[in-house]
């Protein structure tokens, strides 16, 4: 089956430092990335579509100049948080759509960042 | 607005038992619906993918069933074990092509 990798999985960093994430696609090519966020005991909530060799689409109310996207390959997709400040701290999770047609995301396994 | 509505938040239920998950949107223009499993700190796995055109999904003891026009999924759980204590997300994709999630419901199976 389609397997997603994210690294690291989790982090913890200073305030005001940038973190990068990483999510791979590793048997398949993914034109079309999606990155969520989930804070304790909820839901998750759709950040950004990464689309590859273009500019990510952001969700209403997410800041695009502090969550920098980069979709520069088939198989991997980045997700810095720059300036990070404790309010950021969540899991973060990464998805992949197979461009054979198939309607399912594959998730990556999360990457937990804590800024303290 | 495009919603996902799980009830209830969380359920305990006695190993063996057979169970049920409820999901309801808000939407009947649905792409496909999905349940997922995600254990605690982890990312999610795929159980089920039910199109719009289908009414039902099996795998093992599991059975999801979707009804569009009354903007409900339900997931079946059969003989529950232990190793079913997880949370579970019911997703939907409505035209847009995004996946909308719900709250999730957090189950425990008590031996």
């Amino acid at each position: 089956g389609a397997v997603v990798s994210q690294h690291p999985s989790w982090v913890i960093c200073k305030s005001g430092t940038s973190v990068k994430i990483e999510c791979r696609s590793l048997d398949f090519q993914a034109t079309t990335m999606f990155w969520y966020r989930q804070f304790p005991k909820q839901s998750l909530m759709l950040m950004a579509t990464s689309n590859e060799g273009s500019k990510a689409t952001y969700e209403q109310g997410v800041e695009k100049d502090k969550f920098l996207i980069n979709h520069a390959s088939l198989t991997l997709s980045t997700l810095t948080v720059t300036s990070a400040h404790p309010e950021d701290s969540s899991f973060y999770i990464c998805s992949a759509r197979s461009p054979s047609g198939e309607d399912t995301q594959y998730f990556g396994p999360g990457t937990r960042l804590t800024v303290l | 607005k495009q919603e996902v509505t799980q009830i209830p938040a969380a359920l305990s239920v006695p190993e063996g038992e057979n169970l049920v998950l409820n999901c309801s949107f808000t939407d009947s223009a649905i792409y496909n619906l999905q349940w997922f499993r995600q254990d605690p700190g982890k990312g999610l796995t795929s159980l089920l993918l039910i199109q719009s055109s289908q009414r039902e999904q099996t795998s093992g003891r599991l059975n999801a069933s979707l009804d569009k026009s009354s903007g409900r999924s339900t997931l079946y759980i059969a003989a529950s074990q232990p190793g079913d204590s997880a949370t579970y997300l019911c997703a939907v994709t409505f035209g847009n092509e995004k996946l909308t999630f719900g709250t999730g419901t957090r189950l425990t199976i008590i031996p």
